[in-house]
């Protein structure tokens, strides 16, 4: 069983309408979770972190976190062209794991104008 | 500041021959790690290094070595590469401790043959 799973994808959306994508994780145990944004041929660049139950928002994202049902989403609000890339989902464990993120496999995300 | 730099950027081998792959970071972090992406296999670690002085087996450390030389650098080897070793290698940093938040370099495509 994979540890961390995302939603398959792709995923795509109109300019302007919400785009939301999951995560869920095996270990209850988690402390610490992030969503990376990699672009093709690019490197992962951090966008969200969340630690606590409940939503964190940033401009046009949004995180939200619920350790009860071991899930993670990110919503993108107004999505725009310049968001289509592949979101990671990625977990920091904790205990014997710290430090040590665990990365889902990504889902694609197309935003068509 | 540069953040996480990588180098090379591109490289082609031939089995069985070595190579090390160059990672710094000018972040201050304690904390860096090696990680190979592939297609379908997601990111992966290879090793970590918690701290300077500190190096630690991640997912995937089958047929690689690491030094961590000091604080800011962290070099990852490959002593007799195998078309398997074939994909894109990214280091990253982190300020050790419950955050974990992870900052990536640009990655190096090495393409064994």
């Amino acid at each position: 069983q994979k540890e961390v799973e995302q939603n398959s994808g792709p995923l795509s959306v109109p300019e302007g309408a919400i785009a939301s994508l999951n995560c869920t994780y095996s270990d209850r145990g988690s402390q610490s979770f992030f969503w990376y944004r990699q672009y093709s041929g690019k490197s992962p660049e951090l966008i969200m972190s969340i630690y606590s139950n409940g939503d964190k928002e940033d401009g046009r994202f949004t995180a939200q976190l619920n350790k009860a049902s071991q899930y993670v989403s990110l919503l993108i609000r107004d999505s725009q062209p310049s968001d289509s890339a592949t979101y990671l989902c990625a977990v920091n464990a904790g205990g014997t794991s710290y430090g040590k993120l665990t990365f889902g496999q990504g889902t694609i995300l197309t935003v068509h104008p | 500041n540069a953040g996480v730099t990588q180098t090379p950027k591109f490289q082609v081998l031939k089995t069985g021959q070595s190579m090390t792959l160059q990672c710094a970071q000018d972040m201050n972090h304690n904390s860096m790690y090696w990680y190979r992406q592939d297609p379908g296999m997601g990111l992966r670690l290879i090793y970590y290094s918690a701290s300077e002085g500190t190096t630690d087996k991640g997912e995937v450390p089958n047929g690689y070595n690491v030094s961590r030389l000091n604080k800011r650098e962290f070099s990852l080897r490959l002593e007799s590469a195998a078309p398997s070793q074939t994909s894109v290698y990214f280091c990253a940093s982190s300020v050790t401790g419950y955050y974990n938040e992870q900052f990536f370099g640009p990655g190096t495509r090495l393409t064994v043959l």
